[in-house]
């Protein structure tokens, strides 16, 4: 299994909908989770960090976490076409401290 | 901006140059990192230096040569790099390793071709 699993996508929603971003992750003892935003033919820019339990709004976006059913989920409210890119799920596992990232989700939103 | 800086940001490079690609970061941040994205595949970490020394290095070629002169510079040597190596390579900071100040501020990259 792989450590950090997302849908690579492309993940269509309309203009004014929700976004709705998913992450499964292998090490049961993780305790921190970032959410990235990378947009095409640029770095990866943090946009969210989450580790307890439940749910953490900033601004349009809230990141959920799961940690019984190890997963994280990203949502993003009235989405905007400017939301379309690649966002990446991180973990830092309990195992080894190290940082995992998956292999992104593309996200478009359709105009 | 980040406050990661990185040069070049293209390199087009024969697979018997030498070459170094440059991060400076202007956070104050005690921890950098060498990542490798390739197309298709997860960020994929190289090499990490807290307060300029070395503590990890992912099984990365020797190709690869990292180089940490202080806090805020870190340098990746290239030699006798394959076309499998074209990637883009990004550099971070956090303010402390990943386990005690995990947030990182990756600089904008540079697209690495090895013809």
């Amino acid at each position: 299994q792989k450590e950090v699993e997302q849908n690579s996508g492309p993940l269509s929603v309309p203009e004014g909908a929700i976004a709705s971003l998913n992450c499964t992750y292998s090490d049961r003892g993780s305790q921190s989770f970032f959410w990235y935003r990378q947009y095409s033919g640029k770095s990866p820019e943090l946009i969210m960090s989450i580790y307890s339990n439940g749910d953490k709004e900033d601004g349009r976006f809230t990141a959920q976490l799961n940690k019984a059913s190890q997963y994280v989920s990203l949502l993003i409210r009235d989405s905007q076409p400017s939301d379309s890119a690649t966002y990446l799920c991180a973990v830092i596992t309990n195992r080894d401290d190290k940082i995992i990232f998956g292999k992104g989700t593309r996200l478009h939103i359709l105009p | 901006e980040t406050g990661v800086t990185q040069t070049p940001r293209h390199l087009v490079m024969g697979m018997t140059n030498k070459k170094s690609l440059k991060c400076e970061q202007h956070l104050g941040h005690n921890a950098m990192y060498w990542y490798k994205q390739s197309a298709k595949k997860p960020l994929e970490l190289m090499f990490v230096y807290s307060l300029e020394e070395r503590v990890e290095n992912n099984s990365v070629p020797s190709r690869f040569s990292p180089e940490c002169p202080n806090s805020s510079h870190l340098f990746l040597h290239l030699h006798t790099l394959q076309p499998e190596d074209s990637a883009l390579y990004l550099c971070a900071s956090s303010q402390d390793l990943a386990r005690l100040g995990p947030e990182q501020y990756f600089g904008p990259g540079t697209r690495l071709t090895v013809t």
